[in-house]
């Protein structure tokens, strides 16, 4: 069955970087492309950035642009999103998504996610 | 990037049928029939209930469906089910190869 999970999250300073992996099974991974979703404590969902399949096109979110960096393995089906310059307001649940449909326009699986604490 | 407008909060009986509303603009839900809905209950991840405007994935009840009229889309869900209570937010693709989110909808089935 079609699972991706999340890791790496944890609890850093502002001003300090970290990186997430999504990893993914079930699917041709080579051939789909991967969100990332964040959701700040008790708030709603914020889209944060696309990777295409291939790796050749990658889109962010005007929040994020500059400071994230979305890249792929298909060799290793993951996903990585490095987050530098951490700030407080980056603080939520990172979830990561396939990415389906035309243009990639729609998230049909979703993990359960991994929580960053931006925190002095 | 502004977010799509969802009501905060909708209420129902079980039995009942509700509407949720999804307001964007010209430059996202207008442009294009790619709006898409999300379920999520609580500390949980969202789940996909309705794709390209009005498509279900596979295993998703016939009791949700999606439509779309000019810059705004909307969720129904008829004979509401208690375990229908949960958030639900819209999504739309954007013409700056962007995707933007509504701000969600609480679903209280009474």
């Amino acid at each position: 069955q079609v699972q991706v999970v999340e890791s790496g999250g944890g609890v850093v300073q502002p001003g300090a970087s970290l990186r997430l992996s999504c990893t993914a099974s079930g699917f041709t991974f080579s051939t789909y492309g991967i969100h990332w979703v964040r959701q700040a404590p008790g708030k709603g969902l914020e889209w944060v950035a696309l990777m295409w399949y291939d790796g050749t096109n990658n889109y962010y979110a005007d929040s994020v642009k500059g400071r994230f960096t979305i890249s792929r393995d298909n060799s290793k089906n993951t996903v990585y999103l490095q987050m530098n310059s951490l700030r407080d307001e980056d603080t939520a649940v990172y979830y990561c998504a396939r990415a389906s449909g035309y243009g990639f326009s729609f998230l049909d699986y979703w993990g359960q996610g991994t929580l960053v604490t931006v925190s002095s | 990037q502004s977010a799509l407008t969802q009501p905060a909060s909708v209420s129902g009986s079980p039995g009942q049928s509700i509407t949720i509303s999804c307001t964007g603009t010209s430059s996202d839900v207008g442009a294009y029939n790619y709006v898409s809905w999300y379920q999520q209950h609580p500390g949980k991840a969202p789940k996909l209930m309705i794709y390209e405007v009005s498509h279900r994935p596979s295993g998703v009840s016939d009791r949700f469906s999606g439509s779309k009229s000019g810059d705004t889309a909307s969720l129904t869900i008829s004979g509401l089910h208690t375990e229908d209570e949960a958030d639900y937010y819209c999504a739309s693709y954007t013409n700056t190869i962007t995707w933007v989110f509504g701000g969600g909808t609480k679903l209280t089935v009474l």
